[in-house]
């Protein structure tokens, strides 16, 4: 069965605090890893596809970076409006296209 | 581009009671995906649909769950008779031809049932 655990549940950083948050996964053969945030009261909102390893995203301060047995999400220097929630998703290759979800890590960065 | 569109907001109904979920997916995607969000379980995928037609439907919780797509721009998630474990955020995802797996989601329908 397909598995994707993120870590840490929950992470509170000052401001500036630059940190990494995980999300490793378990599937038969990858098709696609995929990153999406999720602020409260709202639907999670795409962030990345990584689809081999050693493939490297960027977007402002964030940057997903993806190996064979996982992808981390680095936050560079944090600011208040990055607080969220971070979801990781991944797609198997033979399957489906539909991507099987992590529970998601919660952000909180403090000013 | 107004994104996916879902409605109630919110609802909040007794037990027994009949709830039904709109959604409107972004114009020009072709697949539909119903969600359930709790803190118990994460984010669950309910059913997808491809060019209107269901193509899974395995994580529908039981039979008092339905859900139909008459056309490319209209879905409902219907739940008949209502219970407070169903309690959750519902969530509407469109996702493209070109771009099958990135998916677009609604707000979401927070549903309380008392």
């Amino acid at each position: 069965e397909d598995q994707v655990t993120q870590s840490p549940e929950a992470l509170r950083l000052q401001e500036g605090e630059s940190s990494s948050l995980n999300c490793s996964y378990t599937v038969s053969g990858l098709r696609g890893l995929f990153w999406y945030r999720q602020d409260p009261g709202k639907g999670p909102e795409f962030l990345f596809t990584l689809y081999s390893a050693g493939e490297e995203k960027e977007k402002e301060r964030l940057k997903a970076t993806l190996t064979k047995k996982e992808s981390f999400l680095h936050i560079t220097a944090p600011k208040p409006e990055d607080s969220a929630t971070y979801l990781c998703a991944v797609s198997t290759s033979g399957g489906s296209y539909i991507p099987t979800f992590g529970r998601g890590t919660s952000l909180i960065v403090h000013p | 581009d107004a994104g996916v569109i879902q409605s109630p907001r919110h609802e909040v109904t007794e037990m027994g009671q009949e709830v039904t979920l709109r959604c409107k997916p972004i114009s020009g995607h072709n697949s539909l995906f119903w969600y359930r969000q709790t803190m118990m379980r994460g984010l669950e995928l309910l059913i997808y649909f491809n060019n209107n037609v269901p193509i899974d439907d395995s994580g529908m919780p039981e039979d008092r769950f339905s859900a139909k797509m008459p056309n490319a721009s209209f879905s409902t998630l219907k739940i008949q008779p209502s219970e407070p474990r169903d309690s959750a955020v519902y969530f509407c995802a469109s996702s493209s031809r070109r771009a099958r797996e990135t998916q677009y989601f609604g707000p979401g329908t927070r549903l309380l049932v008392l």
